[in-house]
């Protein structure tokens, strides 16, 4: 399975800034999505990322709250802007392996904590 | 639309004891896929298995099974002889294809097990 890498792994932020999210893959892949985990919760898909298009986003989710870049197979960023305490949550990256004839199974990176004072 | 029930927000062990987390899902599609997720405390989401809707044939790995019933809408996940390093969130998860051929997963709320030596 692919190796994802996440950072920064945890951040504590003022209201009102912004921080980006970096996700490193170590292959190339086509989709790349992010999630958003808020305490206690489940998983809750923020956007889908392609390389070489824009992100499409969820239900309930924008983009000028949550700007998204794919500037290539093995990259993306997330960034929260504007951030208010609503905002603190686990953010997580992942990837899309195809497996099998259908279907595909999605793995993790180790997420980012974001705290928001 | 696809809706996945973990009725069972928090169960608490002692080592050694089986136990066994229950999914319930939903939907109306005639193929999908289960998964299974483990979360530790550490937050990365960790894969355990996937599951097609054309196999019913129950899987053991390890200390590990699962048990698919399509009659019930179930894919329960037991644990044999649980150990401290068990204790982690669990999230039961279903996908079906959507539009462009990915398979995004919806998941439940989570399982919190904990597992006292």
């Amino acid at each position: 399975s692919a190796v994802i890498s996440q950072k920064p792994s945890r951040d504590i932020c003022q209201r009102g800034t912004s921080l980006t999210i970096q996700c490193q893959v170590d292959s190339q892949v086509t989709m790349m999505f992010w999630y958003r985990q808020q305490p206690g919760q489940s998983l809750t898909l923020i956007a889908t990322a392609n390389q070489g298009s824009e992100a499409t986003y969820e239900s309930g989710f924008v983009i000028d709250k949550f700007p998204i870049s794919r500037p290539n197979l093995t990259f993306s960023t997330l960034t929260v802007s504007n951030m208010s305490p609503e905002d603190s949550s686990i953010y997580l990256c992942s990837v899309e392996e195809r497996s099998g004839a259908q279907g595909s199974i999605q793995y993790f990176g180790a997420g980012t904590r974001l705290s928001v004072l | 639309a696809q809706k996945v029930t973990q009725a069972q927000t928090e169960i608490s062990v002692v080592e050694k004891e089986d136990v066994t987390l229950d999914c319930v899902y939903e939907t109306r599609d005639t193929t999908y896929y289960l998964f299974w997720y483990k979360q530790p405390p550490s937050g990365e989401l960790v894969f355990l298995i996937r599951r097609n809707s054309f196999d019913e044939q129950n899987e053991i790995s390890g200390r590990y099974s699962w048990n698919f019933q399509k009659s019930t809408s179930s894919f329960n996940f037991t644990i044999t002889a649980s150990q401290v390093v068990d204790s982690a969130v669990y999230f039961c998860a279903l996908s079906e294809a959507r539009s462009g051929g990915s398979y995004i997963p919806t998941f439940g709320r989570g399982t919190s097990l904990i597992v006292h030596p």
